[in-house]
């Protein structure tokens, strides 16, 4: 069966500090990866998917980029974080446009 | 661009109370729709999902919901609520021809013993 992880699952980084997140898929080949920011009261925002190794498509211009060096790997990155960037950040997969399945979460906070 | 939304940001039900959530879209093309619910502490998991067919699909836990393509709604229902479905509840939208999901607001669904 397919599992997704994520970490770290907290993280607390002051403002100015970079960020990486990671993400990874295992039990499956070539998934499409999402990153989405979930913050309360307005669902979640799609930030960033990717079809395959080093595509990816931003759906919401930021201080945020993302990579993906591997086929089940995906990372969300920033050099320089905002107190804006915090949030819940949520990674999840699917295969081609099927249902997308989600990962546990990081709670990021930005002092 | 396709929109969503859930207009009951927070309910509160008695248990054994029937419950609907609200669920209405906006986009021109054929779509999939999808439920998800995150319990507190857990992952975000699919509830349940319409692709095309009947249009009153069940999902896991005694969950439903119908797609009314008239009214651009897919309203989730479940005829008697328990303590355990304490949880928040999200519709989304997939248009028939991209991979992206768009997400509504989400309810906070509080169940009282």
């Amino acid at each position: 069966s397919q599992t997704i992880h994520q970490w770290p699952a907290t993280l607390v980084q002051p403002v100015g500090s970079p960020l990486s997140l990671e993400c990874t898929v295992e039990g499956t080949s070539n998934p499409n990866l999402y990153w989405y920011r979930q913050a309360a009261g307005r669902g979640l925002q799609l930030l960033f998917y990717s079809v395959g190794i080093g595509q990816i498509s931003s759906e919401v211009p930021q201080n945020l980029s993302a990579s993906r060096p591997q086929d089940r790997q995906f990372i969300l990155s920033s050099k320089k974080l905002l107190l804006s960037d915090s949030g819940f950040y949520l990674c999840a997969w699917s295969r081609e446009s099927y249902e997308q399945y989600f990962g546990p979460g990081t709670r990021l906070t930005v002092t | 661009a396709q929109s969503v939304s859930q207009h009951n940001h927070h309910v509160i039900l008695s248990e054994a109370a029937s419950l609907e959530l609200g669920c209405n879209y906006s986009y021109g093309g054929t779509v999939n729709l999808f439920w998800y619910v995150q319990y507190p502490g857990q992952h975000l998991q699919l509830l349940l999902k319409y692709f095309s067919g009947d249009p009153l699909v069940k999902g896991i836990k005694g969950f439903e919901a119908e797609f009314i393509k008239s009214k651009f709604s897919f309203n989730l229902r479940k005829p008697s609520v328990q303590w355990s479905d304490t949880a928040e509840y999200f519709c989304a939208v997939k248009g028939n021809a991209g991979n992206m999901l768009t997400f509504g607001g989400g309810t906070r669904l509080m169940v009282k013993p």
